[in-house]
């Protein structure tokens, strides 16, 4: 089973706009990390939250995080043509034996930015 | 330094057929992965090493077997195909445990059971 759920499924915006995703949760975690993937291609490294940050920031993204709701939320500002892809969270499952060595993808979010 | 490897790029194969997929770093990385990825989904894990002459069972490992005999090289391999195996596949290695660092991906092999 998954262990994230992102959620849209799908978002379309215009050139210029912000740009929310969200992702849930079901296990404890040591951190959470969000991928990005152009259609066709491998999964980009975007960014990774330890689970006591709440809050990070790589230039236009914006991550936050509450381990109490089991959530994590990933914002694009001023969003682009080129940011058209699927955005994934990963979790580690952290406190079980083997959560160190493995993460574990949700479904992703399909942006779409149009110009 | 060319990263991810992936080795072929795409195959059809008939079902009961067998092949091997070969994934290749070139980055001295301690970890390796199989992902399956299907149409609107995530990754889900197949197999996974820690290391070299190590394997261990992801979330889907049922109809595959790895083997790491080199560190730089991960197998997948899939001795019957079924039409459930048509998919594209992802090899990713790391460092260090992917919790505390980066995961680098390859290109993707796109395989057709029919």
């Amino acid at each position: 089973s998954q262990q994230g759920e992102e959620d849209p499924q799908a978002l379309s915006i215009q050139e210029g706009e912000n740009a929310t995703m969200n992702c849930s949760y079901k296990t404890s975690i040591n951190n959470l990390q969000w991928y990005r993937q152009n259609s066709g291609r491998g999964l980009v490294h975007l960014i990774l939250i330890r689970s006591n940050e709440r809050e990070k920031h790589s230039g236009r993204l914006r991550v936050t995080l509450d381990t109490s709701k089991k959530s994590s939320s990933l914002l694009i500002t001023a969003s682009r043509a080129a940011d058209t892809a699927s955005y994934f969270c990963a979790t580690d499952g952290g406190g079980r034996e083997t959560s160190g060595s493995r993460l574990t993808f949700g479904e992703g979010t399909q942006l779409t930015v149009n110009p | 330094n060319a990263g991810v490897t992936q080795t072929p790029k795409f195959r059809v194969l008939k079902t009961g057929q067998s092949m091997t997929l070969l994934c290749a770093q070139d980055m001295n990385h301690e970890y390796m992965y199989w992902y399956r990825q299907d149409p609107g989904m995530g990754l889900r894990l197949i197999h996974y090493s820690v290391g070299e002459g190590t394997t261990a069972k992801g979330e889907v490992p049922d109809g595959y077997n790895v083997s790491r005999l080199k560190k730089q090289n991960f197998l997948l391999g899939l001795e019957s195909a079924a039409p459930s195996q048509t998919s594209v596949y992802f090899c990713a290695s790391c460092a260090r445990a992917p919790a505390s660092g980066l995961m680098g991906f390859g290109p993707g092999t796109r395989l057709t059971v029919l």
